[in-house]
């Protein structure tokens, strides 16, 4: 069975601050993991992946995400936050088959 | 070119009325999904389709139909629903591999009177 936690429904950063967005999975099998944004009346848009390799996963935007095994955590950050940074974000596992399982959402706010 | 377009945008209909979403990807994606997104949540996985053949349904109610004439379109019929059935709707498409991405498309807001 898998499952992915997102600890803080609501995040509130300042414009310039660290963003720090959690992701906590379980899974049987090794995961894949991704972080997705979703602007509002949007469709999902890719941030970035892990898959193999590298645990550090840089992405669009200026976010990156680190694969921590141990922790079977997948936290997603910004060093410094912007105002366009603001809407919904959701972490998914992957491990076989087609079947994405999504975290409830975390929703950011900039504060200017 | 990654990218799913979804029509209509908006659609408005009554509880007795029959209507069509409509999907398409031309990234050679042999993996493509409905999933139906309410206000605040994350989106809810309804069907699969794996090299056209319908792959997951899951539980959902027989007013959704869904139909996949080819490789690169996807098909949601709509009869008879209820408000409840008001949602943002998302199409998605992938390769057949696990880590490959979803790619989804800007969805079809659903408003059921």
């Amino acid at each position: 069975a898998q499952s992915v936690t997102q600890l803080g429904s609501h995040v509130s950063v300042s414009e310039g601050a660290l963003v720090l967005l959690r992701c906590n999975y379980s899974s049987s099998v090794p995961p894949y993991l991704f972080w997705y944004v979703q602007y509002p009346n949007q469709g999902l848009q890719l941030l970035l992946k892990y898959t193999t390799g590298a645990t550090l996963v840089k992405g669009i935007n200026g976010f990156e995400a680190e694969f921590k095994k141990s922790e079977t955590s997948f936290h997603l950050t910004k060093p410094s936050a912007h105002m366009s940074d603001a809407a919904e974000y959701f972490c998914a596992v992957k491990s076989t088959g087609n079947q994405f399982y999504f975290g409830t959402g975390t929703s950011l706010t900039v504060i200017p | 070119d990654t990218e799913v377009t979804q029509t209509p945008k908006h659609l408005v209909m009554g509880m007795t009325n029959k209507k069509s979403l409509k999907c398409e990807q031309h990234m050679g994606h042999r993996a493509m999904y409905w999933y139906k997104q309410k206000a605040k949540k994350p989106p809810e996985l309804m069907f699969v389709y794996s090299y056209e053949k319908l792959s997951i349904n899951e539980s959902v109610p027989s007013r959704f139909s869904p139909e996949c004439p080819n490789s690169s379109l996807l098909n949601l019929h709509l009869h008879a629903l209820q408000p409840e059935d008001s949602a943002l709707y998302l199409c998605a498409s992938s390769q057949e591999m696990p880590a490959d991405t979803q790619y989804f498309g800007p969805g079809t807001r659903l408003t059921v009177l």
